[in-house]
């Protein structure tokens, strides 16, 4: 079944321990991207990736890293967690420039709770 | 800059037809979509439009599109109880994979 994975789906921490967020997909998408959605606001993109090795900032990137160091993996990194990035974050991939067309493919989510 | 905004809550009775309106600032959309989002769940993509298209319809979904006011609106005809969700517009520029997303609109059916 073509998806995206992402692990864990539910994470509590306190502030400061780093913390990883994988994401998968086995559909052989170039570009992947990660999200956060907060009430109100809807979703604003962290990070993005065109294909591996290729990564960029998004809106919203202070606090976070990626690697993509394969096409199909593309974890999320908080070296240093604070309250402020509690939140709900989604991973998603397409096809590069299908994206355009067809929207992404999303993860079930991570609902991350810093303390 | 890019900014998509929607009204936060809309509540129907079931039965009736609901309209989810957006609105987008960017001019050089390309493709805008509805993507419905159930709780605990991930983002499913209902239906997109291409921006040189004023209507599509699917089944109970019927997209509006008025690209000189850049206004989008899902209709969801016979609305059911499991339509409860939250919708979100989303547009794509020419020139990029980024989708942006509007802040969702929750919708609320009661029998």
């Amino acid at each position: 079944e073509a998806q995206v994975t992402q692990n864990p789906r539910y994470l509590i921490t306190v502030t400061g321990k780093k913390l990883t967020v994988t994401c998968s997909q086995n559909m052989n998408h170039e570009y992947m991207s990660w999200y956060r959605q907060d009430p109100g606001l809807g979703l604003r993109q962290i990070y993005y990736s065109m294909n591996v090795e290729v990564t960029d900032k998004g809106d919203v990137p202070e606090g976070y890293k990626v690697s993509r160091k394969e096409k199909r993996n593309f974890p999320l990194i908080l070296e240093s967690p604070s309250p402020n990035q509690t939140s709900l974050y989604f991973c998603a991939s397409s096809f590069s420039g299908q994206g355009r067309i067809y929207g992404y493919t999303f993860g079930s989510g991570t609902r991350l709770t810093v303390v | 800059g890019e900014d998509v905004e929607q009204s936060l809550f809309l509540s129907v009775r079931e039965g009736d037809s609901s309209v989810i309106n957006c609105t987008y600032t960017d001019s050089s959309s390309t493709y805008l979509y509805w993507y419905k989002q159930e709780p605990g769940a991930g983002l499913q993509l209902l239906t997109y439009i291409f921006s040189n298209m004023d209507m599509k319809q699917d089944q109970r979904l019927t997209v509006l599109l008025n690209k000189k006011d850049k206004h989008l609106s899902l209709r969801i005809a016979d609305t059911q109880t499991g339509d409860s969700a939250i919708y979100f517009c989303a547009e794509t520029t020419d020139d990029t994979d980024k989708l942006i997303f509007g802040t969702g609109t929750r919708l609320q059916v009661f029998p």
